[in-house]
Parts: structure tokens; sequence; C-alpha cells
């Protein structure tokens, strides 16, 4: 079984600029997470989508972060601009349902913002 | 309502015991235990639901009180495997989308 795929794996961009960032969950798992692991601390949830609606991003900077998961299967999370802070792992997670069901991480996207 | 881990960090030798524990403020739906090693995602270990349950996998084992919103992780006659951060997540009775809030993570070095 295929895990979850993320791209890129590391991104070097200068604060103000644009990035996005693409996650492929493992098939036939409805909800998708994407989080932020700032170095030292646990991740941090930014949005939880169950198939193609959102289900959480009470975490998620809306003035600069976007996320969407078209037809329930692969997401994107920008950001834009970005700002130094932004400067984190993004993990992108996924699940077979919500709550009891253990959580798929993918490999994560390094961003380093300078 | 992050919930908070201890310890911070532990060292151990191979075959050593070690606790780690997982607290909340909030009353707890779960507990889920993740172990990440440097560089790489956080790996699944398990899920506990019921108040007083125990499960295990392996060596490690862990045990959920509802009633004092704790959780600990039991790790036994550790390995060097065992090496990396614990997380603890921990989804609030109050939450009905299953959503996870992670604990600041423990650092565990198990030395030969």
């Amino acid at each position: 079984e295929a895990g979850v795929a993320q791209s890129p794996r590391y991104k070097i961009i200068e604060k103000r600029q644009s990035v996005a960032f693409w996650c492929n969950p493992i098939s036939g798992h409805a909800t998708l997470y994407w989080y932020q692991q700032i170095l030292g601390q646990g991740p941090k949830l930014l949005i939880q989508f169950q198939n193609n609606g959102v289900v959480d991003d009470s975490q998620l900077p809306k003035d600069r972060f976007s996320a969407e998961r078209l037809k329930g299967v692969d997401s994107t999370l920008k950001i834009q601009p970005a700002k130094l802070e932004d400067s984190a792992v993004y993990l992108c997670a996924s699940s077979f349902g919500t709550g009891d069901y253990e959580q798929y991480f993918g490999p994560g996207t390094r961003l380093t913002v300078t | 309502q992050q919930p908070v881990q201890s310890p911070q960090a532990v060292i151990l030798r191979e075959g050593e015991d070690a606790v780690i524990n997982c607290s909340s403020s909030k009353a707890l739906y779960s507990v889920h235990w993740y172990r990440q090693k440097h560089g790489e995602a956080p790996v699944f270990l398990m899920i506990l639901l019921k108040g007083g349950e125990q499960k295990g996998h392996d060596k490690i084992s862990a045990s959920f009180n509802e009633k004092k919103q704790q959780s600990s992780l039991y790790l036994t006659a550790s390995q060097l495997s065992y090496s990396g951060t614990y997380f603890c997540g921990t989804e609030i009775r109050s939450s009905n989308t299953g959503k996870l809030i992670f604990g600041q993570g423990t650092t565990l070095q198990v030395k030969p």
C-alpha cells in the first residue's frame, strides 16, 4: 500500500514570496490533515478535511494561508505572502475517518523562509 | 489546551525501562501516541479510547485514565530502535471532529 505522498520535500523562499505544497493521501482515506511542525515542537493542526469539506480550520492563518481539496483526493496548501515565522516542516496526514482512526503521515515539506 | 508531556527528555541504556506521561486540562475522548525519528514523519503507535484502557504494542504499552485526563506510555526493555521523540495527541471530549492536539514531545535516547 502506497503511503502519503508530498512534494516538494524542501523549499527555500524569500519573505513575501508565495509557495504551494501538494499532498496525495492514501487511497480510500476520507480525512486529510495539514500540520505545521516548528523545530522542537509537536505538530500543530492547520486544517482538516473530510472528503472535500473543511472540518476544522480554526488554527489556519487565513490572511496568508489557504488550502483546498478538490474532488476529495489530492490537496494543496498555499502560503502567500510568506513570513520568516512560517519556516517549519509542513506535514500532510490522512486517515480512513475522523477520531478513532490512526493518522498516516507523509514525509513532509521543509520550508525555509529567508 | 495543549497537553503537557513529562519528562521532556530521557536517556536510557539498552534494556532499561521508561515511562512517558501525558496530561491534559480538558476532558479527553481519546489519546493517540506517535513516535518520530529525526528527520522523519511521525509514526502511529496506538490509540486509547476508554478510561483505564491499556494497550500493548511489542514491548510498548500505554494506559489511559479518563478521570485523571492522563495517559502514560511504558517502554520496557528498551532497544536502540526506540530512540526518537514521542508525542501524545489528545482528542477533547467536546470535539466532534476528531481533531488532535499534540504535546510538545518527549525525546528518548537509548544508548548501547
